[in-house]
């Protein structure tokens, strides 16, 4: 019983350069989403999806962009990474919209030279 | 203010030690709180939901009081396992997943 896997775990970027965050859940869970996690300040919403092939903004979404084409599985990419976007990524889902209980994934530490 | 206020701590308490943390929020219609567990470098886990009524889960109790807006966690009989920083979530109406406030956390370290 996988829950919600991240990958990867580590990651280390330049400047301007772009990547892909993998998410993946296999508890046919409705909803998805991406926080970050910051020194001082709580997790902060990126992106959420309440469905296939439906997405929208969560608090700091700028930078970021998402897709959801099956209900498993939800990246998210960095556009042109910046030092400001160095931090801890998770990603979480519910059963459902309305339901406020997460699973999260383990985590990827990103750092933006 | 915040939307979510916690003391950072940490609290450092000997094992066997009652510890309690109190979380504040400013939203009056938020109707939805947790506390989450997260360990160092690990993933927030759901610990508990916290009803109007209060509940408890074993040596964990949480309340709610909604006139004064705080929640809090009482931890009794500390482990050295119970070392870790606990999250209060609170939800902003009209709730769902994607309507959480995460606090910063509490640390709490558990000591022989």
């Amino acid at each position: 019983n996988a829950g919600v896997t991240q990958t990867p775990k580590f990651q280390v970027l330049k400047t301007g350069q772009s990547m892909t965050l993998q998410c993946a859940q296999d508890m046919n869970h409705e909803y998805m989403s991406w926080y970050r996690q910051d020194p001082g300040m709580g997790l902060r919403l990126i992106h959420y999806s309440v469905g296939a092939g439906i997405t929208d903004q969560g608090e700091v979404p700028n930078g970021y962009n998402v897709s959801r084409s099956t209900t498993e599985d939800f990246p998210l990419r960095l556009l042109s990474a910046a030092p400001s976007q160095t931090s801890v990524y998770f990603c979480a889902s519910s059963y459902s919209t309305g339901n406020e209980k997460l699973f999260f994934g383990s985590g990827t530490q990103l750092s933006v030279l | 203010r915040k939307e979510v206020e916690q003391d950072p701590g940490p609290f450092n308490v000997p094992e066997g030690a009652t510890v309690a943390f109190n979380c504040t929020y400013s939203n009056s219609a938020s109707q939805s709180f947790f506390w989450y567990r997260q360990d160092c470098r690990k993933e927030p886990k759901l610990l508990m939901s916290v009803y109007s009524s209060g509940n408890e889960d074993g040596r964990f109790t949480a309340q709610l009081n909604r006139a004064s807006q705080y929640i809090s966690l009482l931890i009794r009989d500390s482990k050295l396992s119970d070392s870790a920083t606990y999250l209060c979530v609170v939800n902003r109406p009209p709730g769902g997943g994607n309507k959480l406030t995460f606090g910063t956390g509490t640390q709490l370290k558990v000591e022989l």
